[in-house]
């Protein structure tokens, strides 16, 4: 499982309020990342990081916001959870290599339903 | 928009046949391409990676990449009714270390 944690597993919140999902390395992996999965739709990028504090948007980042200021913790944060924001979020770890993108791994998700 | 394109299935194979699962990409930058499983309710496990062209074996499973067409594809040999899962193919888009997923083809293996 690549030492990725995620938490919490699941979390059932009300809309409007503020939700941070947590992502935990063990092997002090440069560049983390933070994946929202909805049916239809695949695997799409929120933010990701490639090191301590420096982070960037993916595809879908509106609402979002992620701080790194740990080599081993990746927070993504929705500032105020909305109910299409119901969905799984997985947290990803890789390290990079000189054809651009090297393997991915991925922690076991959080589903998150906002109501 | 740079793309990843997966029929999503479902694609229902008896078990012990070939399964062939396809994946088509627009960015001609892209030059790693992964393909990963994902059990129901499971998160995406790796199964291979592919930079050339040409075939790349592992086990029974075989990726090939055809990069003039555009084309990355994963062939199951000896299916077997484990192989039931969502498999996600993904190409890294260029020189960014970011990877673009498609949305998974289903893989239905009948025993």
């Amino acid at each position: 499982d690549a030492g990725i944690t995620q938490s919490p597993r699941h979390k059932v919140t009300e809309t409007g309020t503020p939700v941070t999902l947590r992502c935990h390395q063990t092997e002090n992996h440069r560049y983390m990342y933070w994946y929202r999965q909805d049916p239809g739709h695949g695997l799409r990028l929120i933010h990701y990081s490639y090191g301590v504090k420096d982070t960037d948007k993916g595809e879908v980042s509106d609402g979002y916001s992620v701080s790194r200021s740990k080599t081993e913790d990746f927070l993504l944060t929705l500032e105020s959870a909305t109910s299409s924001q119901t969905s799984v979020y997985f947290c990803a770890i890789s390290e990079a290599s000189a054809l651009g993108a090297d393997t991915q791994y991925f922690g076991p998700g959080t589903r998150l339903t906002v109501l | 928009q740079k793309e990843v394109e997966q029929n999503s299935g479902p694609l229902s194979v008896p078990e012990g046949a070939i399964a062939s699962l396809n994946c088509t990409y627009s960015d001609r930058g892209s030059q790693s391409f992964f393909w990963y499983r994902q059990y129901s309710g499971k998160s995406p496990e790796l199964i291979m990676f592919i930079y050339s062209n040409g075939d790349k074996e592992d086990g029974r499973f075989t990726a090939q990449l055809n990069k003039a067409s555009q084309y990355v594809s994963l062939l199951i040999r000896d299916s077997q009714p484990s192989d039931s899962a969502t498999y996600l193919c993904a190409g890294n888009g260029g020189a960014t270390n970011k990877l673009i997923f498609g949305t998974g083809t289903l893989l239905a293996v009948q025993p």
